[in-house]
């Protein structure tokens, strides 16, 4: 069945790194732009990222804007989230979604950003 | 970047009612707004898409209706398992934004 599974969450130190994954399965990974949000704790949801399927286009929430890089690997059905210099504010689930209206979604990884 | 209200922000409501809830845009963006119920400790789960077009799976008592910078998600008959938050969401406008969410619970 159409599926995303998120993984590399953790626990990691303010400017620290942690390198998000999102593999597919299911459909056809690189008919389908896709896109990263997140939740913090108690709080509502948060657009991240999108890229094309064809990886030429991507687009960044000011938050995390030239922290956070997101990138796709259509052979290995796979969708990635590179994040850089992370700070307290960035906890929250992180999750992975198929289309710009988001009609599949994991059920997220969970990073933590603690000293 | 566009900015989306919704109200209310909590509503408590009785089983079999009907119940509305509004999304609006800090500016038009056609028919570009789609609609998600998440439940505690769940994935949201997206139930209208581009306004007003139902999904399969999703049950017939949501709809949705608008276009520009006013939209309505509607619960016709609200049942005990439709307790959960409701977002909308645009993508007409990069970069794409949610709703902060309107909460319902059951009476």
């Amino acid at each position: 069945q159409v599926q995303l599974v998120e993984s590399g969450g953790g626990l990691v130190k303010p400017g620290g790194s942690l390198r998000l994954s999102c593999a597919a399965s299911g459909f056809t990974f690189s008919d389908y732009y896709m896109t990263w949000i997140r939740q913090a704790p108690g709080k509502g949801l948060e657009w991240l990222s999108y890229i094309s399927s064809g990886s030429y286009y991507t687009n960044y929430a000011d938050s995390v804007k030239a922290r956070f890089t997101i990138s796709r690997d259509n052979a290995n059905n796979s969708l990635y989230l590179q994040m850089n210099s992370l700070r307290v504010e960035d906890t929250a689930v992180y999750y992975c979604a198929r289309q710009d209206y988001m009609d599949v979604w994991g059920k997220g990884t969970t990073v933590t950003v603690s000293s | 970047e566009i900015v989306l209200t919704q109200s209310p922000d909590f509503q408590s409501v009785t089983p079999k009612e009907r119940v509305t809830f509004t999304c609006r845009a800090s500016q038009s963006i056609g028919s570009r707004l789609h609609w998600y119920q998440q439940k505690p400790d769940q994935s949201p789960k997206l139930l209208i898409k581009y306004a007003s077009q139902s999904l399969s799976g999703v049950p017939s008592r949501f709809s949705g209706s608008g276009s520009g910078t006013d939209f309505t998600l509607t619960i016709n008959g609200l049942e005990a398992e439709d307790a959960a938050t409701y977002y909308c969401h645009q993508s007409s406008s990069l970069p794409f934004t949610f709703g902060p969410g309107t909460k319902v619970d059951i009476k």
